[in-house]
Formats: structure tokens, sequence, C-alpha cells
């Protein structure tokens, strides 16, 4: 079974600043997809970003891309210039391709404050 | 228009009440999802529905019992409530079951308190 691990239960940034929250996952299969989810308070799931296991090209969404390296199995997430509104708990998720396993699997999500 | 709605947003009910949970999307997608979000923020599966067929039911206790009437419906129906029943459950659906990229659509949950 596939598993995610996201290793940083919070993380800060300043206003305008960077920061990457990190994800890894285990799975025996080949080909997937990736995905970052954003819930701010209001309990919305918001899709942030998506990765084709198959693309080497990272993703990019306006300030937010991933560094994928399919071979160490890591997808973390940069946002760039940080905004109030960032601020959220953020979730790695994996899904399968095989049939009958469509399901995303989260990892225990990263809660991110930004400080004005 | 709200893509996915379920209702209702807040539940408050006693241990051993039977209780349901409506969700509805109008955005013609053919697959529909329930999850569960405990204490601690954790994300897993329940169940998943492709035009009103099981395809996912993750170990979950019999209590938990899913219905989908037609493919813009996934109900969750819960018997005999306990206290660690307590948590926020998402609905949510997407185009396909093809296990591609498409989005998933969430609700915006509904917060289950048994007492």
């Amino acid at each position: 079974a596939q598993t995610v691990t996201q290793s940083q239960p919070e993380m800060s940034v300043q206003e305008a600043e960077t920061v990457t929250l990190s994800c890894t996952y285990d799975t025996s299969e080949s080909d997937y997809y990736l995905f970052w989810y954003k819930q701010p308070p209001s309990r919305q799931m918001i899709l942030v970003i998506r990765q084709e296991a198959y693309k080497q090209q990272n993703a990019t969404e306006n300030r937010f891309s991933v560094n994928f390296q399919k071979a160490a199995k890591s997808f973390s997430l940069k946002i760039s210039d940080s905004q109030l509104g960032d601020a959220a708990m953020y979730f790695c998720a994996y899904r399968s391709t095989q049939g009958g396993s469509e399901k995303l699997v989260f990892g225990k999500g990263t809660k991110l404050t930004v400080n004005p | 228009d709200t893509a996915v709605s379920q209702t209702p947003k807040y539940l408050v009910t006693q241990m051993g009440n039977d209780k349901s949970i409506k969700c509805e999307q109008n955005l013609g997608h053919d697959t529909m999802y329930w999850y569960k979000q405990d204490s601690k923020k954790f994300l897993k599966i329940m169940f998943s529905y492709n035009n009103k067929e099981l395809i996912i039911n993750e170990t979950v206790p019999n209590r938990f019992s899913p219905k989908s009437p037609d493919k813009a419906h996934l109900n969750l129906h819960i018997n005999s409530l306990e206290l660690g029943d307590s948590a926020v459950y998402f609905c949510a659906s997407s185009q396909g079951a093809s296990g591609g990229d498409e989005k998933l659509f969430f609700g915006s949950g509904t917060q289950l308190s048994v007492l």
C-alpha cells in the first residue's frame, strides 16, 4: 500500500519570503499522480498543484512550484512571495492509476503560519 | 452554485443515535467519495462510488452505509454512533475513476460531534 509522509507538522514563514514544504511517498508503481491540497481555517479543501509521475518537468502554478524527484520519491512544495492568505494546512497526496485504487492517499499535513 | 454541497455542516448528536449526511454534486461527475478527517487532521478515504456502484470500501465499520440513489448523490448513513465517530466528513467528486489526474472537488465538510 502506498504511504505519504510529511515530516514537518508545522512551518512558519515571513510574509514575502519563500518556504518549502516536504513530502515523501512510498510506492512500487511507476505511473501515478501527486497533489498538494490547501485547507484554510474555512475547512475547504483546495487543489494547489498536481504532478504526473511520467513528466520530468516540475509543475508550477503562479507562486507555487514543486520539486519532484521520482527516484528519491520526493515531492516538495515551494511557495514564493508568501502571502497572509497562504496560511493553512497543506496536504500532500498520492493517487494510483491502477483500477480500483484510485483513491487519494494523504499525508498528515503541515500547518503553515505566515508572519506579517 | 456550489459544485459539491453536503448537509448539514454541523451535526451534534448523542451516542447510539443514527444520523445521515447528504451530498450532492452538480458537476456531472461519475465518481463520488467520502473521506474522514480526524481530530489530528488526518484525511482517509472511506468509500468511493462510480456511477452508483461501489468501487472502494476501506476498512470501515458496518455501521457506516453509503447510499448512491443516482450518480449525483452519495449519502452517508451512520448507525449506533460512537464517540470515536466524531470527525469532519468530506464528500468529494471527480470526473472519472480511471486513476488519472482528475481534480477532486471537495464539499465544505460536515463536522460530526458525538456526545
